[in-house]
């Protein structure tokens, strides 16, 4: 049972253009949303974050925006670098959950071309 | 990734074959973690840890043991290793509420 979806495996953008990544959840009790990229070799790092009690939080080029009605969550690179290629995973918790155990969704590459 | 050690960074076992990932910290979080990625499965929670002497069973504890005897550090052990036990795995730390984790670089393990 994927909580957290992220249904697009695969997204190619043109450098200066503007990135939407997408995550869904399954799970209402969620209430704090995470994104992190990932390199090949590295572990994740984080990128950005939001609560639900806001429905957009923006940080340089990043913007992540959360529609709670509709359980989805995105994340806006504008504009498009070509070092922004890379693994992203949306990520959620909440206070239900305790120890905040995130729940991460399967990630998404992104390949930005020159 | 300053901060959160992981060894080995590679690792090929046998079936059967046993082995301990290590993990340390250096930034005194409570919170530590162990996840696998799989290619399609995202990163799923093994075990994790809210501090010094408590861990508890994540999504996928089948197959794996841990230990925190120290606030340092958290390690995973594999009693008896199973192809389905090839991945990469990762560490986390955490500290305040809400704050973001902080990952080792990960370990590839493959078993044959």
């Amino acid at each position: 049972d994927q909580q957290v979806k992220q249904n697009s495996p695969s997204l190619s953008v043109q450098e200066g253009r503007i990135s939407i990544l997408n995550c869904d959840y399954t799970n209402s009790m969620f209430d704090y949303f995470l994104w992190y990229k990932k390199y090949p070799a590295e572990g994740p790092t984080f990128l950005i974050s939001i609560s639900s009690i806001k429905d957009k939080n923006e940080d340089g080029r990043f913007t992540v925006f959360l529609n709670k009605s509709a359980k989805h969550l995105s994340l806006h690179i504008v504009p498009s670098q070509p070092g922004d290629s890379a693994v992203y995973f949306c990520a959620a918790t909440g206070v239900f959950f305790g120890n905040e155990k995130l729940t991460f969704g399967t990630g998404t590459r992104l390949t930005i071309i020159p | 990734n300053a901060g959160v050690t992981q060894t080995p960074k590679f690792q090929v076992l046998k079936t059967g074959q046993s082995m301990t990932l290590q993990c340390a910290q250096d930034m005194n979080h409570n919170s530590m973690y162990w996840y696998r990625q799989d290619p399609g499965m995202g990163l799923r929670l093994i075990y994790y840890s809210a501090s010094e002497g408590t861990t508890d069973k994540g999504e996928v504890p089948n197959g794996y043991n841990v230990s925190r005897l120290n606030k340092r550090e958290f390690s995973l052990r594999l009693e008896s290793a199973a192809p389905s036990q090839t991945s990469v795995y990762f560490c986390f730390t955490q500290g305040r509420y809400h704050s973001p984790l902080h990952f080792g670089n990960g370990t590839r393990l493959t078993v044959t």
